[in-house]
């Protein structure tokens, strides 16, 4: 049961547009969401994050919202670059017993067309 | 020069044989984590490490075991009891524990002959 889910598996965008990605969550526990890119045959890197008590973060191109009640969060990217092109993951902070742990969605592939 | 080694890139595993992925890290995190990511898939929670000597199960660790026994190295053995070892395994690390952020290594993508 996927309790992070990254709908759309694809999104095609023109460069200088916006991007949004989208991600929804079943589980009321999750309170710390987060934001990855990855490349190809390389590790994810971070992009942004968010806690459950803020409803918005914005770090350059980069903004992340969060809508509680509707457990959705999405990531906004503008203008969107070439580069950007990527997979994007969603990640949920949860305590798992006395541990924190990440639950990850299954990623959106953006391609930011010239 | 900072952050997190995965050696190596390329690793080819024989039929019923063992084989051990490195992970080093010169970050001082105290928390590392092994994953397993499958094509069109999300990453999936092999083992973790809050602390030196210690470590915890994940969500798929039939067929792994690691160690902890220093704070900069966590090894992944990929035994011969997995028997769909195929997949890009990445390592991560997490700093302290007012931060939720996990930083990755480059991935080791293990094949099987």
């Amino acid at each position: 049961d996927q309790q992070v889910k990254q709908n759309s598996p694809s999104l095609s965008v023109q460069e200088g547009r916006i991007s949004i990605l989208n991600c929804d969550y079943t589980n009321s526990m999750f309170d710390y969401f987060l934001w990855y890119k990855k490349y190809p045959a390389e590790g994810p890197t971070f992009l942004i994050s968010i806690s459950s008590i803020k409803d918005k973060n914005e770090d350059g191109r980069f903004t992340v919202f969060l809508n509680k009640s509707a457990k959705h969060l999405s990531l906004h990217i503008v203008p969107s670059q070439p580069g950007d092109s990527a997979v994007y993951f969603c990640a949920a902070k949860i305590y798992a017993g006395n541990n924190r742990k990440l639950i990850w969605g299954l990623g959106t592939s953006l391609a930011v067309n010239p | 020069d900072g952050g997190i080694t995965q050696s190596p890139k390329y690793l080819f595993r024989k039929e019923g044989q063992n084989v051990t992925l490195s992970c080093e890290q010169n970050l001082n995190h105290d928390a590392m984590y092994w994953y397993r990511q499958d094509p069109g898939q999300g990453l999936r929670l092999i083992y973790y490490s809050q602390i030196v000597n210690d470590f915890q199960k994940g969500d798929i660790a039939e067929g792994y075991s690691v160690s902890r026994e220093k704070k900069e190295s966590f090894p992944l053995t990929v035994t011969s009891a997995q028997k769909n070892p195929t997949a890009f395994y990445l390592c991560a690390t997490k700093g302290t524990s007012g931060q939720e952020t996990q930083y990755f290594g480059p991935g080791t993508r293990l094949l099987v002959l």
